[in-house]
């Protein structure tokens, strides 16, 4: 079936630097990629849609400056949280949608657990 | 606005009796609905989906339901196992959006032995 992989899967970062998480697609291409950020106890919120080859669409109240995105290949989606603060200490998590699968196609990463102190 | 509503934060079950978990949504749009399971500090993985254009998908001990009238939405787990004792979420899409997962808050199931 259809792997997606994400690392790191937990990363422990000091204030204001700057965190990259990646999220590959194994076997399958994907256009598209989503990234996601979970609170406790909250559900998963979209925060942005990254198609390879164009700028990633962020949902409303995401700093895009902050949380930048990059879709250079058909397998590789990265997420930097840059000048990292405590408030973005969370649970990240990608998907990959695989397009001959349709609406069945997305795959999820196993996440990534962001501590910033 | 929550398009996707999982009104239940939690439900504890007996080993081996039904679970019923549940969804409604809002936007009449949505053509596909999904569950996914999710353990602590993993990614959620799929587990039933259905189209709109029916009212009932069977996969082993999971069936979900679908009453478009009632935009509700349930998920079955008969019988219930320990190993189904996890967070599960409802997630709606498409409907001419972009494709975007529209996920609940999720349900944490508890099934005591």
């Amino acid at each position: 079936g259809a792997v997606v992989s994400q690392h790191p899967s937990w990363v422990i970062c000091k204030s204001g630097t700057s965190v990259k998480i990646e999220c590959r697609s194994l076997d399958f291409q994907a256009t598209t990629m989503f990234w996601y950020r979970q609170f406790p106890k909250q559900s998963l919120m979209l925060m942005a849609t990254s198609n390879e080859g164009s700028k990633a669409t962020y949902e409303q109240g995401v700093e895009k400056d902050k949380f930048l995105i990059n879709h250079a290949s058909l397998t590789l989606s990265t997420l930097t949280v840059t000048s990292a603060h405590p408030e973005d200490s969370s649970f990240y998590i990608c998907s990959a949608r695989d397009p001959d699968r349709g609406a069945y196609g997305y795959t999820f990463g196993s996440g990534t657990r962001l501590t910033v102190v | 606005d929550q398009q996707v509503k999982q009104n239940s934060p939690s439900l504890s079950v007996q080993e081996g009796r039904i679970s019923i978990l549940n969804c409604d949504y809002t936007n009449s749009m949505f053509d596909y609905f999904l569950w996914y399971k999710k353990y602590p500090a993993e990614g959620p993985t799929f587990l039933i989906s259905i189209s709109s254009i029916k009212d009932k998908n069977e996969d082993g001990r999971f069936t979900v339901f679908l009453n478009k009238s009632a935009k509700h939405l349930s998920l079955h787990i008969v019988p219930s196992q320990p190993g189904d004792s996890a967070v599960y979420f409802c997630a709606a899409c498409c409907g001419g959006s972009q494709g975007n997962l529209i996920f609940g808050k999720g349900t944490k199931l508890s099934v005591k032995p």
